[in-house]
């Protein structure tokens, strides 16, 4: 079956512009992870949805990252007023049950804000 | 906080042969899972093995197999018969078993294996 997709796989986007980066979970994925990863290193943790439902933002690096999942299916990470710190891969990844000891990753999206 | 530490940058191995990739975390939970992850330069994270913390046997996945040690908080990833397509970036990461954020993940800073024909 089909995995997790993301979209675009690479956006440039000028500082101060908005962005907003698309996660289709694997069809009935009752959790969705996102990460932000910096070069050569390994992805730190941003948010996590259970359905609808945002149930731990604490890793949203500032109030410029927003995440939604209005219908509990595909998630939308918006990131206002990008800064060149903003600049890494977002992954998102998808759990068939409540938590994830079984995390399904996307291809991410490669974010270089010039 | 729980904290995972690959302390091995970079390793090199000749096809056909044994490595072990090193991981050592440290956390408070006593029940948790552990895994290590693959990631090749095509950027798709792909998961190797997982171990539960309650299961004192090692998991093994074919060529794949650990040696996890709970009271050192030590998990090793050793690849037998190494192959060309093994070459890839290699995370060790972390969940709690429990919580209502149970699955967030905690990574290392990663290995790069590269396999030599």
């Amino acid at each position: 079956g089909a995995g997790v997709s993301q979209s675009p796989r690479y956006k440039v986007a000028k500082r101060g512009q908005d962005v907003a980066l698309r996660c289709d979970p694997i069809s009935g994925h009752v959790s969705l992870f996102w990460y932000q990863q910096a070069l050569g290193q390994g992805p730190e943790f941003l948010t996590y949805f259970q359905n609808e439902a945002q149930l731990d933002k604490s890793g949203l690096p500032s109030d410029r990252f927003f995440a939604e999942r209005p219908e509990g299916s595909v998630s939308t990470l918006k990131i206002q007023r990008t800064q060149q710190e903003d600049s890494a891969v977002y992954l998102c990844a998808s759990s068939p049950g409540t938590g994830g000891s079984e995390q399904y990753f996307g291809p991410g999206t490669r974010l270089t804000v010039t | 906080a729980q904290t995972v530490t690959q302390s091995q940058p970079e390793m090199s191995v000749q096809e056909a042969e044994t490595v072990t990739l090193s991981c050592t975390y440290d956390t408070s939970e006593s029940n948790y899972y552990l895994f290590w992850y693959k990631q090749p330069p095509s950027r798709q994270m792909i998961l190797v093995i997982r171990q539960e913390a309650y299961k004192q046997q090692n998991a093994t996945e074919n060529r794949f197999s650990v040696n996890f040690q709970k009271a050192a908080k030590s998990f090793s990833l050793k690849i037998s018969d190494s192959q060309l397509g093994d070459t890839a970036m290699y995370f060790c990461a972390f969940t709690d078993a429990g919580g209502t954020s149970y699955g967030k993940l905690t990574f290392g800073q990663g290995t790069i294996l590269t396999v030599h024909p």
